[in-house]
């Protein structure tokens, strides 16, 4: 499973609060991912990352950034959390980069009160 | 135009029986994926396949190519196999406007196994 752990897995907050969600693996992957699943539109990316403080934008990246400061961590947050931010949160880890096997973290449930 | 497209859409099957799930694509691809996720669960890979066919239990996967399409096939379909699937392309070359690990997911295919 790559190791890999997300946090938290639950979370409640109030429009317009910082939210960050951590995506955590523990075998020193290079290539992490965040994307958002909703109904309707599958699964999308938001951030990705190539190596330490090497971060680039996915195709729905506006109200989220990104961080990466150690190997095995990636820190999505929302600066300002709104309602259409309600979704499901799954980092991914994909080792060598592309084409290769696709691991998932278990997925964080956010909704934007 | 979705990029990646699956059908059905939804499916429900009774338990025993043989059940195809298809996935077609409009671009160039380096590797396909058929992946699971389970009622509020999490997604796990089944497969990645960038040619021919791969068989894991009762779980097969076939990929054409030149035809731009793949199935998954479960045989003998049980109540556990309930889940959406859902299908992945990595683009070929590996590279989308200069990043590495380009994915394209399909909207999933909701599969139902009545006892």
């Amino acid at each position: 499973d790559a190791g890999i752990t997300q946090s938290p897995r639950h979370k409640v907050t109030e429009t317009g609060t910082p939210v960050t969600l951590r995506c955590h693996q523990t075998e020193n992957h290079r290539y992490m991912y965040w994307y958002r699943q909703d109904p309707g539109h599958g699964l999308r990316l938001i951030h990705y990352s190539y190596g330490v403080k090497d971060t680039d934008k996915g195709e729905v990246s506006d109200g989220y950034s990104v961080s990466r400061s150690k190997t095995e961590d990636f820190l999505l947050t929302l600066e300002s959390a709104t309602s259409s931010q309600t979704s499901v949160y799954f980092c991914a880890i994909i080792p060598g980069g592309s084409g290769n096997t696709i691991y998932f973290g278990e997925g964080s449930w956010l909704t934007v009160v | 135009k979705n990029e990646v497209e699956q059908s059905p859409q939804n499916l429900t099957a009774q338990e025993g029986e043989f059940i195809t799930i298809n996935c077609s694509y409009s671009v160039g691809i380096s590797a396909l994926h058929w992946l699971q996720q389970h009622p509020g669960g999490g997604i796990v890979s089944l497969f990645m396949l960038s040619s021919g066919k791969k068989k894991h239990g009762r779980l097969i996967a076939t990929i054409n190519i030149q035809e731009k399409h793949s199935s998954l096939h479960i045989t003998a379909s049980h109540p556990r196999d309930s889940a959406v699937y859902i299908c992945a392309v990595t683009l070929g070359g590996g590279n989308y406007g200069g990043s590495q690990g380009n994915l394209i997911f399909g909207k999933g295919t909701k599969l139902s196994v009545k006892p």
